[in-house]
């Protein structure tokens, strides 16, 4: 089976700290993707990345940044955290190419008082 | 804008009733659609998909429909356990790397 796995599910931070979020999967997929999840909103795209040191920006990529060194690893970086990054962060990696399903992490709580 | 819809946040079934539950898609070029299950304190996880060159699939206990004409999908679901009871997401490819979640439906299963 597909693990995708985050090193934090909950996490508390203070604003203006940088925050890291690790992800890592052991499939070998070439795509790997960050969602936050908000009550009401569904999953929104925050960045992907189709192989090493690529990236893309998704939807919401405003005050977050990534980094793909290694196929396996996909980090999420919060530069300053802000109380409206609270929420639930979600790490997803996917075969290479487009529609194909994605396999998702547990999860990252992440409260930022 | 784009948006993948639902009709309900919510829907109650009795156990062993068949659950169906519906969402609407605003994207006609849209060609790939899947359904996810996500249980409490879990990531989603993949139920069924289906491309736009179909109409029905089905899987274990599953079925997804597809209606292109008025951009509807749902998700049936045979025989409803309580292991059933989670959030369901639709999501759309909409092209490239695009997917485009709904807000999710949450089932609760009565015993």
């Amino acid at each position: 089976d597909v693990k995708v796995t985050q090193s934090s599910r909950y996490l508390v931070k203070r604003t203006g700290e940088k925050v890291f979020l690790e992800c890592v999967q052991d499939m070998d997929h070439e795509n790997m993707f960050w969602y936050r999840q908000d009550p009401g909103l569904g999953l929104r795209l925050i960045y992907f990345s189709y192989d090493v040191k690529m990236k893309e920006k998704g939807d919401i990529p405003e005050g977050y940044s990534v980094s793909r060194e290694k196929k396996e690893r996909f980090s999420l970086i919060l530069e300053s955290a802000s109380t409206n990054q609270t929420s639930m962060y979600l790490c997803a990696s996917s075969l290479v190419g487009y529609n194909t399903e994605a396999f998702f992490g547990q999860g990252t709580r992440l409260t930022v008082v | 804008g784009e948006s993948v819809g639902l009709h309900l946040p919510t829907l109650s079934v009795q156990e062993g009733d068949n659950s169906i539950i519906n969402c609407a898609y605003s994207n006609s070029a849209s060609d790939y659609f899947i359904w996810y299950k996500q249980e409490s304190g879990k990531g989603p996880q993949f139920i069924i998909d289906i491309r736009s060159n179909m109409d029905k699939r089905q899987g274990q206990r599953v079925t997804v429909l597809l209606n292109k004409t008025v951009k509807h999908l749902s998700l049936q679901i045979a025989a409803t356990q309580p292991g059933d009871s989670a959030v369901y997401f639709c999501a759309e490819n909409t092209g490239g790397f695009k997917t485009i979640f709904g807000a999710g439906t949450r089932l609760f299963v009565k015993a």
